[in-house]
């Protein structure tokens, strides 16, 4: 009974390096999303997927990409880390079967650029 | 376009009095409406839904929102406050034209002292 699982929990990068978060969920979720929340931010999406093969970006893609070749994998890859992407990031995900579509979120990434 | 707020970046109240965090939405569609609680360091923990019907819903934790479409209100309630409520709290809302998405209020932070 996983859920939603995200690798690593903590991360320090240096400017232009790149990096993937993992996340992966075995609840058979069609939708994923990808989170970052920053103080007073709430949280932003990023991209999410409604499904295999088929993502879009949310209110803050920038510098960032992601792609979903499974139904339990959606990968967040940072192309080349800058200070602004410090931050903490949630994967979540979601199916019309749990009613309203309501997301369950991994216990997050939380980022460090230096 | 779909739209959250919370008015109050901060509630505070005593233990064994009534709590209230307040939302406001904007959606283009019906709405379908979420309050998730994030303890420090952990991710989001989902505490109930509105997605049609009685518009009193009851959730984990004793805690109930009331979802009023005139005032396109969702505001979070609990008769009495205990100290272990005391977290970060965020609304969400998507409409029938979103899916695979949510959108988050920025959180109020809520602090409940003995």
């Amino acid at each position: 009974n996983a859920g939603v699982t995200q690798t690593p929990k903590f991360q320090v990068l240096k400017t232009g390096q790149s990096m993937t978060l993992q996340c992966a969920q075995d609840m058979n979720h069609e939708y994923m999303s990808w989170y970052r929340q920053d103080p007073g931010m709430g949280l932003r999406l990023i991209h999410y997927s409604v499904g295999a093969g088929i993502t879009d970006q949310g209110e803050v893609p920038n510098g960032y990409n992601v792609s979903r070749s499974t139904t339990e994998d959606f990968p967040l890859r940072l192309l080349s880390a800058a200070p602004s992407q410090t931050s903490v990031y949630f994967c979540a995900s979601s199916s019309p079967r749990t009613g309203g579509y309501g997301y369950t979120f991994g216990s997050g990434t939380r980022l460090t650029v230096v | 376009a779909q739209s959250v707020a919370q008015p109050e970046d901060q509630v505070n109240v005593a233990e064994g009095n009534p709590l209230t965090v307040k939302c406001t939405y904007s959606v283009s569609g019906n709405p379908y409406l979420f309050w998730y609680v994030q303890y420090p360091n952990r991710g989001l923990q989902f505490l109930l839904k509105y997605i049609t019907g009685d518009n009193l819903v009851k959730g984990s934790y004793g805690f109930e929102a009331e979802f009023n479409k005139s005032q396109t209100s969702f505001h979070l309630k609990k008769p009495s406050a205990l100290v272990s409520d005391s977290a970060l709290y965020f609304c969400a809302v998507r409409d029938d034209s979103t899916l695979g998405r949510l959108y988050f209020g920025r959180g109020t932070q809520l602090t409940v002292w003995p």
